[in-house]
């Protein structure tokens, strides 16, 4: 399978502790996006990168959140101190740079229950 | 800030009859629409996008036209079929190289037979 990879699909915490998903995008794709989405809403912009380079973090997105994309390949997002607000399906995407923006190919989404 | 609204957040019609759905945007800047169509416990995935430079778009069953003086641009599907039920995002961005991209709230269309 050859389309965007996230993990892990599904997680369960207690509210405070820590936790992270992995994004793999398209090997040859070197945009890659962050987006939260909950029930019955669109998907949340909450960063993006441009090969390793964050580019832009939302500005609803609180000091918890962070994301890394080091060699500018697969990506992480880290929340800390979970809140149950944080319950959301977290949805990776990238696209390669053409030039002006174009598809995204979406992961499947990594789904948080915060307890 | 940018935002993009989307409406209606329903929307319900007989099969074989047509669809609209409505997008405004807020960021004048804006010059590439694209929307997607998420199926239930699925990614969404694009389905169709204009960009500045024209108004009408068409592909198929599906189209897209924009007004970029009133921002705003609608998806329209005709014929409409059972598979066509989803949930359904607008979505703008300024569309140069480095730019993120808002999606509205999201439509649920269903195809009632």
């Amino acid at each position: 399978d050859t389309g965007v990879s996230q993990n892990p699909r599904h997680k369960i915490t207690k509210r405070g502790q820590n936790v992270t998903f992995r994004c793999d995008p398209i090997s040859e794709h070197n945009r890659l996006y962050w987006y939260r989405q909950t029930l019955g809403q669109g998907p949340e912009f909450l960063t993006y990168f441009q090969n390793e380079a964050q580019l832009e973090k939302s500005r609803l997105l609180s000091d918890r959140f962070s994301a890394e994309r080091p060699k500018g390949s697969f990506s992480t997002l880290e929340i800390q101190r979970t809140e149950q607000g944080d319950s959301a399906m977290y949805l990776c995407a990238s696209t390669k740079d053409s030039g002006y923006t174009g598809e995204l190919f979406f992961g499947e989404g990594s789904r948080l229950t915060v307890l | 800030g940018e935002n993009v609204e989307q409406h209606p957040s329903t929307l319900s019609v007989q099969e074989g009859d047509s669809a609209v759905i409505k997008c405004t945007y807020s960021d004048s800047a804006s010059n590439y629409f694209p929307w997607y169509k998420q199926e239930l416990g699925k990614r969404p995935q694009l389905i169709i996008d204009i960009r500045s430079n024209v108004g009408e778009k068409k592909d198929q069953r599906i189209a897209v036209t924009l007004n970029k003086t009133a921002k705003h641009f609608s998806l329209h599907i005709t014929e409409t079929q059972p598979e066509d039920s989803a949930v359904y995002f607008c979505a703008a961005s300024r569309g140069s190289s480095a730019s993120k991209i808002i999606f509205g709230s999201g439509t649920r269309l269903s195809i009632r037979p």
